[in-house]
């Protein structure tokens, strides 16, 4: 069974990067081609897409995070990685890493299939 | 700002129905499939439709999605106290705003 999970600094200083890595166990990420991504949510708000990476290293972004956020993938480790920069208090969440599915009759990968447990990340001096 | 638009809360008793609402427009919903997804309150999302009506297994068959033009709908029967949630549609949008967008969320209740 995948499982994912995140992991990094719980605090992040104003005008700082953060940086989240997402362990992947069950299953290897360069066994088979599927996208890989995170998700954020303010605390008590909806659902936000921050962006995904491809097995191969292809990348979607959210427009409005585009110029601060990098997302990879190291695949001898088996784990992908968001860094969000110049942050500010606006940018405290949880982030979830997730791993896209695939539908067979469709053909789209744009469904959220796994989530890892997602980790709080403060923004504050 | 979410461009899918949810009611705020649902809610209804044990064993009824309910069906929650997601409205967008032509550059999501009207050409792209629709997911729904359940985040019991201190855990992570759940898939829990996707290509608009599919179920992923192990979601019970309670739980069912359709679409309409630019709106899709979730449907839940046979509510159950463990269905009290928060639910979320998300799709693919291809106009500029974002490559993938999540609703509003609505919350459901089991009175």
């Amino acid at each position: 069974q995948l499982q994912l999970q995140e992991s990094g600094p719980g605090l992040v200083k104003p005008s700082e990067t953060l940086s989240l890595t997402c362990i992947v166990s069950g299953d290897s990420i360069s066994s088979r081609s599927y996208y890989w991504g995170w998700i954020r949510q303010p605390p008590g708000k909806g659902l936000e897409w921050i962006g995904s990476i491809y097995s191969s290293g292809g990348t979607y972004y959210n427009p409005s995070l585009k110029s601060r956020v990098t997302i990879s993938v190291d695949t001898p480790k088996n784990q992908f990685s968001v860094k969000l920069s110049a942050v500010t208090a606006a940018d405290t969440a949880v982030f979830y890493c997730v791993r896209h599915g695939l539908s067979r009759v469709s053909g789209s990968y744009w469904l959220f299939e796994y989530w890892g447990q997602g980790t709080l990340v403060t923004v504050s001096s | 700002q979410s461009v899918l638009t949810q009611p705020p809360s649902v809610s209804a008793t044990p064993g009824q129905k309910v069906t929650i609402s997601c409205s967008g427009t032509s550059s999501n919903i009207g050409n792209n499939y629709v997911s729904w997804y359940q985040q019991v309150p201190g855990t992570a999302p759940k898939l829990l439709i996707y290509d608009n009506n599919r179920r992923p297994s192990g979601i019970p068959d309670r739980f069912s999605g359709s679409k309409s033009g630019t709106s899709a709908t979730l449907g839940i029967t046979g509510l159950q106290t463990g269905d009290e949630a928060d639910y979320y549609c998300g799709t693919w949008d291809g106009s500029l705003s974002a490559p993938y967008v999540f609703g509003t969320g609505t919350k459901v209740t089991v009175l």
